[in-house]
């Protein structure tokens, strides 16, 4: 069954570091989004990727990230210049299509920023 | 806001069955999702209701009530491994599937 994968599966970063975390959808999907949970607490939407651009965005997805689709098959978030508070589970999850709703989510990677 | 309320946690005994409860604000929604999250894992999607009604999907189901704001996940028949936190989503004023979260409910299930 195909599935969402992400690397790296953890994370440590020193503040102020630049991290990229990278993510392979579902090939035949064409949502993308970034998700974030904080340990402990809820999954807060980040921002939302949809035909090579930027559909919605988050208060919490402010000028230090960025998403991109490089290829065909990636999907990145970069975190130009890392904060304690961005330590968290980055959850990538994608959707085939308008009309079919279900969200795929990947397994996460954990960040730790020290 | 946008809130949307669930219970913090739950018990139940196996076999039994237990409904989860979510609340939300009615402007601008699309629809309601639930997920279930086991501890240190991604949430796996388990529902997703845009009309009224109950909607019913093996042991679990989920109901939706457009013009109260109110959704519940029944699970029925609980097994142990049902215990984990059930999360709450609702979309709203979107075609991008944004979805706002709720704390979610964590589900313990007892022998």
């Amino acid at each position: 069954e195909p599935e969402v994968t992400q690397t790296p599966s953890h994370q440590v970063t020193q503040m102020g570091q630049e991290v990229i975390l990278r993510c392979v959808p579902i090939s035949n999907h064409l949502y993308f989004y970034w998700y974030r949970q904080i340990l402990g607490q809820k999954v807060e939407f980040l921002v939302s990727f949809y035909n090579n651009e930027i559909s919605e965005k988050s208060e919490i997805f402010d000028d230090q990230f960025s998403v991109e689709r490089p290829d065909g098959s990636n999907f990145t978030l970069k975190i130009r210049s890392t904060k304690l508070e961005d330590s968290a589970m980055y959850f990538c999850a994608s959707r085939e299509a308008t009309g079919q709703e279900t969200q795929y989510f990947g397994p996460g990677t954990r960040l730790l920023v020290l | 806001g946008q809130n949307i309320d669930q219970p913090t946690e739950m018990t139940a005994t196996e076999g039994a069955i237990v409904q989860i409860n979510c609340t939300y604000q009615t402007s601008g929604f699309n629809g309601l999702f639930w997920y279930q999250q086991h501890a240190g894992e991604a949430p796996t999607f388990l529902s997703y209701n845009v009309l009224d009604g109950l909607e019913e999907k093996g042991r679990f189901s989920s109901f939706l009530s457009r013009s109260k704001g109110y959704s519940y996940l029944l699970l029925k028949e609980l097994q142990m491994k049902d215990s984990a936190s059930y999360l709450c989503a609702v979309s709203y004023n979107t075609n991008a599937g944004k979805s706002t979260f709720g704390d979610g409910t964590t589900l313990t299930v007892k022998p």
